[in-house]
C-alpha cells in the first residue's frame, strides 16, 4: 500500500520569505500522480500544485514550486514571497496512475502559519 | 459557484443514532468520495464509488456504509455512531482519465460531535 509521510507538523515563516514543507512518499508503482492541497481555516481544499511522476521537470504554479526527487521518493512544496493569505494546514497526496479511480492516499498535513 | 455541497457544515448527535452525511456535486463527475480527517492522521478514505450504485471500501471503511442511488448524489452513513467516530467529514468528487490531473474537488466539509 502506498504512504505519504509529512515529518512537520507545523511550520512557521514570515512574511515575504521562503518555506519549504516536505513531503516523502511509498510507492512500488511507476505511474502515478502528487499533490498539494491547501485547507484554510474555511475548511475549502483547494489544490496548490501536482506534479506527473513522468516528467522530470519539477512543477512551478506562481510562488509555488515542487522539488520532485523521484529516485529519493521525496516531493517538498517551496513557497516563495510568503503572504499572510497562505496560512493554512498544507497536504501532500498521492494518486497512482491508470485505472485507479482516482483514489489519493493523503500526508498527515502540516500547519503554516505566517507572521508579518 | 459551489460545485460540492455537503448538507450540514456542524452536527451533533447521540451515541447509537443512525447519521446520514450528504453530499452533492453538480460537475458530472463519475467518481466519489468519503474522507474523515483527524489532527496528526490526515485525510483517511472511507469509502468510494466509481458510478451509480458501485461502490468500494477504502481504508477505514467500519462502523460506515454509503448509498450512491444518483450520479450526484453520494451518502455517508453511520449506522450507529459512536463516540470515536467524532470528526470531520469530507466529501469530494473527481473525473476518471484525464481528470487525474485536476485532483479533487472538495466540499467544505462536515463536523460531527458524537456525545
Amino acid at each position: 500500500a502506498q504512504t505519504v509521510t509529512q515529518s512537520q507538523p507545523e511550520m512557521s515563516v514570515q512574511e515575504a520569505e521562503t518555506v519549504t514543507l516536505s513531503c516523502t512518499y511509498d510507492t512500488s508503482e511507476s505511474d502515478y500522480y502528487l499533490f498539494w492541497y491547501k485547507q484554510p481555516p474555511s475548511r475549502q481544499m483547494i489544490l496548490v500544485i501536482r506534479q506527473e511522476a513522468y516528467k522530470q521537470q519539477n512543477a512551478t504554479e506562481n510562488r509555488f514550486s515542487v522539488n520532485f526527487q523521484k529516485a529519493a521518493k521525496s516531493f517538498s512544496l517551496k513557497i516563495s514571497d510568503s503572504q499572510l493569505g497562505d496560512a493554512a494546514m498544507y497536504f501532500c497526496a498521492y494518486r497512482r496512475g491508470g485505472t485507479s479511480y482516482g483514489k489519493l492516499t493523503f500526508g498527515q498535513g502540516t500547519i503554516l502559519t505566517v507572521h508579518p | 459557484d459551489v460545485k460540492v455541497t455537503q448538507s450540514s457544515r456542524y452536527l451533533v448527535k447521540r451515541t447509537g443514532e443512525k447519521v446520514f452525511l450528504e453530499c452533492v456535486q453538480d460537475m458530472d463527475h463519475e467518481n466519489m468520495f468519503w474522507y474523515r480527517q483527524d489532527p496528526g492522521l490526515g485525510l483517511r478514505l472511507i469509502y468510494f464509488s466509481y458510478d451509480v450504485k458501485m461502490k468500494e471500501k477504502g481504508d477505514i471503511p467500519e462502523g460506515y456504509s454509503v448509498s450512491r442511488e444518483k450520479k450526484e448524489r453520494f451518502s455517508l452513513i453511520l449506522e450507529s455512531a459512536s463516540t470515536n467516530q467524532t470528526s470531520m467529514y469530507l466529501c469530494a468528487s473527481s473525473s476518471p482519465g484525464q481528470g487525474a490531473l485536476d485532483g479533487y474537488t472538495f466540499g467544505s466539509g462536515t463536523r460531527l460531535t458524537v456525545v
